[in-house]
């Protein structure tokens, strides 16, 4: 069972429609990261929040909106996405920032269409 | 900048031998973490070892072992008795132990089949 949690599983979408996608973790975790992963690639950073703070920014289009609204809860909101935006949108949380040596735990992800 | 190279895009094994995947790096940095990730088809990115650059032992965790050589950089994977629910894609990644780095560095990837 993993200790990060993502829902939903998967989602389909039109280029029109808003939804968010959550990340929830009880691990005592302060940084958590949201991931964009294509087939057969590794996975590509977006965010990362540090004690429920936006701390990295990797040059998201603003069609992207995190949000971390307490230290064990994530949300990606979704608007106006494009094909290309379809991908496995990976969730990671790790003690904190600071701790380098503590390894980032994922979830199992958010299987992501555009329609 | 640092990046990480996987030079086998897919491998395969028959179950119960070793399989060793490869992976090195570059970097300017003297003190840095290496991590090997597993992604079964289940998607989730499972933690499979980790090293840390100043220590010269090289981690195991169970029928997981690294051969890390800090001169060539070089941070190999060995799989010793493999088996099928091994099969998965495996990241080698890299992390700086400055403050505040914050990023992953990961290769391209390995698939690796198991065959029963």
């Amino acid at each position: 069972d993993t200790e990060v949690t993502q829902t939903p599983k998967h989602l389909v979408m039109g280029m029109t429609n808003k939804k968010s996608l959550k990340c929830e973790q009880h691990m005592g975790h302060r940084a958590m990261y949201w991931y964009k992963q294509k087939a057969k690639k590794p996975p590509e950073l977006m965010f990362v929040y540090s004690y429920e703070k936006l701390s990295i920014n990797e040059s998201v289009p603003s069609r992207f909106s995190p949000e971390c609204p307490n230290s064990s809860l994530l949300n990606l909101h979704l608007h106006a996405l494009q094909p290309e935006d379809s991908a496995l949108y990976l969730c990671a949380s790790s003690q904190d920032t600071i701790r380098v040596d503590q390894p980032q735990h994922f979830g199992d992800g958010t299987r992501l269409s555009i329609l | 900048a640092q990046t990480v190279t996987q030079s086998q895009p897919e491998m395969s094994v028959q179950e119960a031998e070793t399989v060793t995947l490869s992976c090195t790096y570059d970097t300017s940095e003297s003190d840095y973490y290496l991590f090997w990730y597993k992604q079964p088809p289940s998607r989730q990115m499972i933690l499979v070892i980790r090293q840390e650059a100043y220590k010269q032992q090289n981690a195991t965790e169970n029928r997981f072992s690294v051969n890390f050589q800090k001169a060539a950089k070089s941070f190999s994977l060995k799989i010793s008795d493999s088996q099928l629910g091994d099969a998965a894609m495996y990241f080698c990644a890299y992390r700086s132990r400055l403050q505040g780095a914050q990023k992953l560095v990961f290769g391209q990837g390995t698939r690796l089949t198991i065959n029963p």
